[in-house]
């Protein structure tokens, strides 16, 4: 089973709202990341966690913040969004971080 | 700096067709290369090469890496109409971040 799961699917947010997003695995696995993407553009990095500790952030703006409670669990808590941050975000699983990824089904996000 | 270049940008065929997907890499002390499909939500994993020519096969993909030349190709025989996609090609370089190509769009017609 290489399911990664993600919630909501969608979500219409305003810029003063407080949201989350959440992804979960059971796979075992020890890395989870969170990826944005735009139209026709390639998923872009936003942060790796590796056996729970973050590993990566691509200078992500702070209005994004990534908490990852245990293994099988990534949340990203949105605050202030801005309209350009509308986009597809993704979270992956992988067996270890150099180890190919899983992808979840994405939330489809809109701010308003 | 790192950089994962796809070709062609977007394909047109006919079902039963066969088509070659390209994709060049330029990595800092690369470890290993990936294909994803890609339809209307995630991308879904294809396969993972890290040795220089050996094929990986599912069914009528394959796809095979060079590792001097710097680059792999994902082969799909007998077209279907489902395999209409973007098909991503990604590298790992020396650190954690996979490196993503713009894809290559494809669209099967009956």
């Amino acid at each position: 089973d290489t399911e990664v799961t993600q919630t909501p699917k969608h979500l219409v947010m305003g810029m003063t709202n407080k949201k989350s997003l959440k992804c979960e695995q059971h796979m075992g696995h020890r890395a989870m990341y969170w990826y944005k993407q735009k139209a026709k553009k390639p998923p872009e990095l936003m942060f790796v966690y590796s056996y729970e500790k973050l590993s990566i952030n691509e200078s992500v703006p702070s209005r994004f913040s990534p908490e990852c409670p245990n293994s099988s669990l990534l949340n990203l808590h949105l605050h202030a969004l801005q309209p350009e941050d509308s986009a597809l975000y993704l979270c992956a699983s992988s067996q270890e971080a150099v180890y190919e990824q899983y992808f979840g089904p994405g939330t489809r996000l809109t701010v308003t | 700096e790192d950089k994962v270049v796809q070709s062609p940008l977007s394909l047109v065929v006919h079902e039963g067709d066969t088509v070659t997907l390209n994709c060049s890499y330029e990595v800092t002390n690369f470890r290993s290369l990936l294909w994803y499909k890609q339809e209307k939500k995630a991308p879904t994993f294809l396969f993972m090469l890290t040795s220089s020519g050996i094929e990986k096969k599912s069914g009528r993909l394959s796809s095979i890496l060079d590792k001097k030349e710097l680059f792999s190709i994902l082969n799909i025989t007998a077209t279907q109409t489902g395999d209409s996609a973007v098909y991503l090609c990604a590298s790992f370089p020396n650190t954690d971040k996979l490196i993503f190509g713009t894809g290559t769009r494809l669209q099967v017609f009956p």
